[in-house]
């Protein structure tokens, strides 16, 4: 059982190029989640989904693009990174109903120059 | 806005100590509250979780959390720390299908 994956695992990017940030989830989960990990700021939500092409941003969505195509897939696109966007990205999963706790996956650590 | 407040940054303790770590959060409706570690290097994890009844919750590693609602807090505690508990804690409050986490609180155990 996989779980929930990221890919890549490390990105070096410059700025104004395009990023995209793969998660995959094998628990067929209802909701995806995007957080951006910033020292002091603990995790912030940038986009979550709550079905196969249902999006909504969350506190900081500005500058990035998602998708969901299919219920397992969750890409976070940064169109034209920025140096302010260098970042650790978790992606996490959660099953439908109030009382389920979301699922992590390993992270993405993103350096834009 | 809704917010959640963890009262220390950085925390250090000798092995064997007492830990009690502070979180707050700003709505007072009803709200599900999770403690989440992160391991150096590794993602987060569920330490503990509270959905309703006994504001006493039990989690993993001999981690237990105390809802008061009145206070709108919910403290992480463990009596006695390990070095293997040297990580960043996250308290976390679901607000409708978001999830709002504090800023963290890093906790290093001298040995």
């Amino acid at each position: 059982d996989a779980g929930i994956t990221q890919s890549p695992r490390y990105k070096i990017t410059e700025t104004g190029r395009q990023v995209t940030l793969m998660c995959h989830q094998t628990w067929s989960h209802s909701y995806m989640f995007w957080y951006r990990q910033d020292l002091g700021h603990g995790l912030r939500l940038i986009y979550y989904s709550a079905a196969a092409d249902i999006t909504d941003k969350g506190e900081v969505p500005d500058g990035y693009v998602v998708s969901r195509s299919k219920t397992e897939n969750f890409p976070l696109t940064l169109e034209s990174a920025t140096r302010s966007q260098t970042s650790v990205y978790f992606c996490a999963s959660r099953p439908s109903g109030p009382y389920n706790e979301q699922f992590f996956g390993p992270g993405t650590r993103l350096t834009v120059l | 806005a809704q917010s959640v407040s963890q009262h220390n940054h950085h925390v250090i303790l000798s092995e064997a100590a007492s830990l009690e770590l502070g979180c707050n959060y700003s709505y007072g409706g009803t709200v599900n509250l999770f403690w989440y570690v992160q391991y150096p290097g590794q993602h987060l994890q569920l330490l503990l979780k509270y959905f309703s009844g006994d504001p006493l919750v039990k989690g993993i590693k001999g981690f237990e959390a105390e809802f008061i609602k009145s206070k709108f807090s919910f403290n992480l505690r463990k009596p006695s720390v390990q070095w293997s508990d040297t990580a960043e804690y996250f308290c976390a409050v679901q607000y409708g299908n978001k999830l709002v986490f504090g800023a963290g609180t890093i906790l290093r155990v001298k040995s």
